[in-house]
């Protein structure tokens, strides 16, 4: 079946430890995502990339790194700079660049966040 | 910037009720609107779409109109079940944008009692 895979679903983090999400996808989407969701709160988008080997900042970057080496690949790796990384984390992807404003987006199934 | 506000939650009703659940708009555009759906340790999933004033997105006995005029996408059905228990996320794309700026509501919690 293809998909969004996202792992680990439960992640714990030491202070000061980076630790990095994985998302495969294998859907053939050019576009994918990721965002974090707090409770109570809506997606907030970290970073996104449109095709291979470039992406862009979304709306809280700042503590989180990403890369874009492979088209089904788009890992994830929160850094020691990000001091309150408990979160949940989604990962999800489009079937276009993105340029268009009604497309679909595709979701995983998270990976919950928490520091130890 | 471009903005979605949705109902407070946690919803509760009982099988068979009518739901509706509010969701307005602050776009400088002409955005797409969206509901999706997240159930239990899932993620999302899209449930209805319109993509201009006045067209009504339906599924799974789930309906919701663009209305342009009190710039709101509130969300409909008429009897609901069990198994529409989940949060739901009201969502803009700023035609100008594309679907990288998605903007989300902050979510309503559904919970249906038998």
């Amino acid at each position: 079946d293809g998909g969004i895979t996202q792992s680990p679903k439960y992640l714990f983090r030491k202070e000061g430890q980076n630790v990095t999400l994985s998302c495969e996808q294998n859907l053939n989407h050019d576009a994918m995502y990721w965002y974090r969701q707090d409770p109570g709160q809506g997606l907030r988008l970290i970073y996104y990339s449109q095709i291979v080997n470039d992406f862009q900042k979304g709306d809280i970057a700042e503590g989180y790194s990403v890369s874009r080496e492979k088209k089904e690949s788009f890992p994830l790796t929160v850094t020691s700079a990000q001091k309150n990384p408990t979160a949940f984390y989604l990962c999800a992807s489009s079937i276009g660049t993105g340029g268009r404003s009604n497309e679909k987006l595709f979701f995983g199934s998270g990976t919950q966040l928490s520091v130890l | 910037g471009d903005s979605v506000t949705q109902m407070e939650g946690p919803v509760t009703l009982s099988e068979e009720a009518f739901l509706t659940i509010n969701c307005t708009y602050t776009a400088t555009g002409y955005p797409s609107l969206f509901w999706y759906v997240q159930y239990p340790g899932e993620g999302l999933q899209l449930l209805l779409k319109a993509t201009k004033a006045d067209d009504k997105g339906s599924n799974k006995g789930f309906e919701a109109t663009y209305r342009k005029e009190t710039t709101s996408f509130h969300l409909e059905k008429g009897s609901v079940q069990v198994s529409d228990s989940a949060v739901y996320f009201c969502a803009l794309s700023d035609r100008a944008q594309g679907a990288q700026k998605l903007v989300f509501g902050q979510g309503t919690r559904l919970t249906i009692n038998p």
